[in-house]
């Protein structure tokens, strides 16, 4: 079944760069589908953090667009997100998920999630 | 930003019992909303988009009503993996947002 997997450090110092990967079996990331990161700060509620699709194209929180990177890798059937200058307040676990393409829907398929903690 | 509100924030039930979660957005976004049930240590599971189609998968007794700016999910019979956290979701327009979870607890 189709699953996805985020993998990266649990623990990225202040001013660092959070590098997380979501990798996607059972199905092709080039399919019509946008590839999208949500996180949880504890105690907190979700927090969409943006999405892209595999053509390159993305759309981010505005919140968070000055430091966010989205890629895809195709050749790894993966994505990755990028959050670089980071502060306690991006503490969070960390969503992957799908969304596919078209006005009608949203996310469908998630990943389990990462907790990242900020901290020196 | 479309401000997702979500009542109530906590309720208690049963096993069987018929619950109704609510979610308001601060301005229409016409039918477009999801609903997501959240357990402990898993991965968000994906209910309702579109106010109140079904995912595939997903067992009839969940069901969404709404449009504009009020949406209301219900489980007709509450089963132990129904105890979790629900949040509703609008995809009207960015950033995507979602209401602050509505936790339903073993009474």
């Amino acid at each position: 079944q189709v699953q996805l997997q985020e993998s990266g450090p649990g623990l990225v110092k202040p001013s660092d760069t959070l590098s997380l990967t979501c990798a996607v079996s059972d199905y092709s990331i080039t399919s019509s589908n946008w590839w999208g990161w949500i996180r949880q700060p504890p105690g907190k509620g979700l927090e969409w953090i943006g999405y892209i699709h595999y053509s390159g194209s993305t759309y981010y929180n505005p919140s968070l667009k000055s430091r966010v990177t989205m890629s895809v890798d195709t050749s790894k059937n993966q994505f990755s997100l990028k959050v670089n200058s980071v502060t306690a307040v991006d503490t969070a676990v960390y969503y992957c998920a799908r969304k596919p393409s078209g006005n009608l829907y949203s996310f469908d398929l998630w990943g389990q999630g990462t907790m990242v903690t900020v901290s020196s | 930003d479309i401000q997702m509100t979500q009542s109530p924030s906590s309720l208690s039930a049963s096993v069987g019992d018929r619950v109704t979660i609510t979610c308001r957005a601060s301005q229409d976004i016409s039918n477009s909303l999801a609903w997501f049930r959240h357990q402990p240590g898993k991965a968000p599971k994906s209910l309702i988009y579109a106010a109140s189609t079904l995912q595939s998968g997903v067992p009839s007794k969940f069901s969404g009503s709404g449009s504009g700016t009020d949406f209301t999910l219900t489980i007709s019979s509450l089963q132990p993996e129904d105890f979790a956290t629900y949040y509703c979701q609008q995809y009207n327009s960015y950033p995507l947002t979602f209401g602050g979870g509505t936790k339903v607890e073993i009474k």
